[in-house]
């Protein structure tokens, strides 16, 4: 077990350009989770999959943001015409199916300048 | 107003002090509770859960639930420089996404 992975761990990009982040869950557990973490303040919650089905989105998660988990195994991020605002650690986490339980990666750290 | 409160800190405490942390709820259908630790720029570690009501101890950790007063608790005794860190409070009616304090930053010092 070699628990969540992001990839990668940090990125510095220019406003207005796309980037794309990856989580690789623990191999057994089905949920997958993204929120996102600015300075001084907890995560929020994104978005989250069952398998490849994606349940819930957060009002946060703007037409500018995709989550995709096409085969039930890892999921990506994409941010388009990424903002300032943008800037902040994207966490990823999973779980079993029905166990409260969350497991959490070490984050992709995101700078828009 | 947030559905979790959590002083932010910086809470400084001696190395061997019991130390408390706190967190405050509205949403009644809360029920399941989670501590977690986060080292700077790393990722959230879980230490602590519990389901519903009353208490839970792992080692120097407890945590204690009290539904009626929707307010958490999670104490540290003998603490370690090792601990310090920010400890997050999360919180869930089910087994979707979690709530978050904004967590409380914890110094021990030597």
């Amino acid at each position: 077990d070699t628990g969540v992975s992001q990839n990668p761990r940090h990125k510095i990009t220019k406003r207005g350009q796309n980037v794309t982040f990856r989580c690789d869950p623990i191999s057994e557990h089905n949920r997958l989770y993204w929120y996102r973490q600015t300075l001084g303040q907890g995560p929020e919650f994104l978005t989250y999959f069952q398998n490849e089905a994606q349940l819930e989105k957060s009002r946060l998660l703007s037409d500018r943001f995709s989550a995709e988990r096409p085969k039930g195994s890892f999921s990506t991020l994409e941010i388009q015409r990424t903002e300032q605002g943008d800037s902040a650690m994207y966490l990823c986490a999973s779980s079993f199916e029905g166990r409260e339980t969350q497991y959490f990666g070490p984050g992709t750290r995101l700078l828009v300048l | 107003q947030k559905e979790v409160e959590q002083d932010p800190g910086p809470l400084s405490v001696p190395e061997g002090a019991i130390v408390s942390l706190n967190c405050t709820y509205s949403n009644s259908a809360f029920q399941y509770f989670m501590w977690y630790r986060q080292y700077s720029r790393k990722g959230p570690e879980l230490l602590m859960y519990t389901y519903s009501s009353g208490n839970k101890e792992d080692g120097r950790f407890t945590a204690q639930v009290d539904k009626s007063s929707k307010y958490i608790s999670l104490f540290i005794r003998d603490s370690q420089p090792s601990d310090s860190a920010t400890y997050l409070c999360a919180m869930s009616p089910n087994t979707d996404k979690l709530i978050f304090g904004t967590g409380t930053r914890l110094q021990v010092f030597p």
